[in-house]
């Protein structure tokens, strides 16, 4: 079946240092995968940080970017300058395209911002 | 604002017992899924519905119901609560987008812990 493997456990980095959260999958069906990342903050549900849904393009949001490169099957997570505010779990998924419904996560990445 | 509440955010139960697990949406969305995630786990599928009476089997069906009497409310069952059961349950729904794929709005979880 398909799988996502991203950076494990936590990652500490400093306020206003560059991050970057490693991603990879593996997909079983047809055709390239939907790729997302979401985030959860403490006490909230995961919320969609950014999606991709075109082989080779970028997404952004909230000053974070993630390049789908179907050659390296990966979808890293990378922002220049993270805020004490990003602070949070994020988490990498994919999903078959034309099988919305069948979201596949990773474990899950843990970022503290020291201030 | 679009929101996913679940209640309780809290449950102790014990082995054997019966446990409801309530989700209410307010999106307007058609589809609604349920996650458990565990340490070391990614978020792990376990039931979804399509819409109002409809349930489907997701990943990790075994030990749970589901339930979707109405647009807005999905509702997860554990008819004999066992401790392997313990886990932060997710409760989304989900709205189709490009390519196919779901994005999802998530609850802030629940923690169930079976004694």
């Amino acid at each position: 079946g398909d799988s996502v493997t991203q950076t494990e456990g936590q990652v500490t980095v400093s306020e206003s240092k560059s991050l970057i959260i490693n991603c990879t999958y593996s997909a079983t069906s047809i055709g390239y995968p939907n790729l997302f990342w979401y985030v959860r903050y403490p006490g909230e549900g995961l919320q969609l940080l950014l999606k991709v849904i075109t082989a080779g393009q970028k997404g952004s949001s909230r000053g974070f970017e993630a390049t789908y490169n179907k050659e390296a099957t990966s979808f890293h997570l990378q922002k220049a300058s993270v805020q004490e505010s990003d602070s949070a779990v994020y988490y990498c998924a994919l999903s078959p395209r034309g099988m919305g419904y069948k979201l596949t996560f990773g474990t899950g990445t843990s970022l503290l911002v020291d201030p | 604002e679009a929101a996913v509440t679940q209640s309780p955010r809290n449950k102790v139960a014990v082995t054997g017992g019966k446990v409801t697990l309530s989700c209410n949406q307010t999106n307007n969305h058609n589809n609604m899924y349920w996650y458990r995630q565990d340490t070391g786990h990614g978020l792990r599928l376990i039931h979804y519905s399509y819409g109002a009476g409809s349930t489907e089997k997701g990943d990790i069906p075994d030990g749970y119901k589901a339930s979707r009497p109405s647009q807005e409310n999905f509702s997860l069952i554990l008819e004999l609560a066992t401790p392997s059961q313990t886990s932060v349950y997710f409760c989304a729904s989900g709205e189709w987008g490009g390519g196919g794929q779901n994005t999802l709005y998530f609850g802030a979880g629940t923690r169930l812990s079976v004694l």
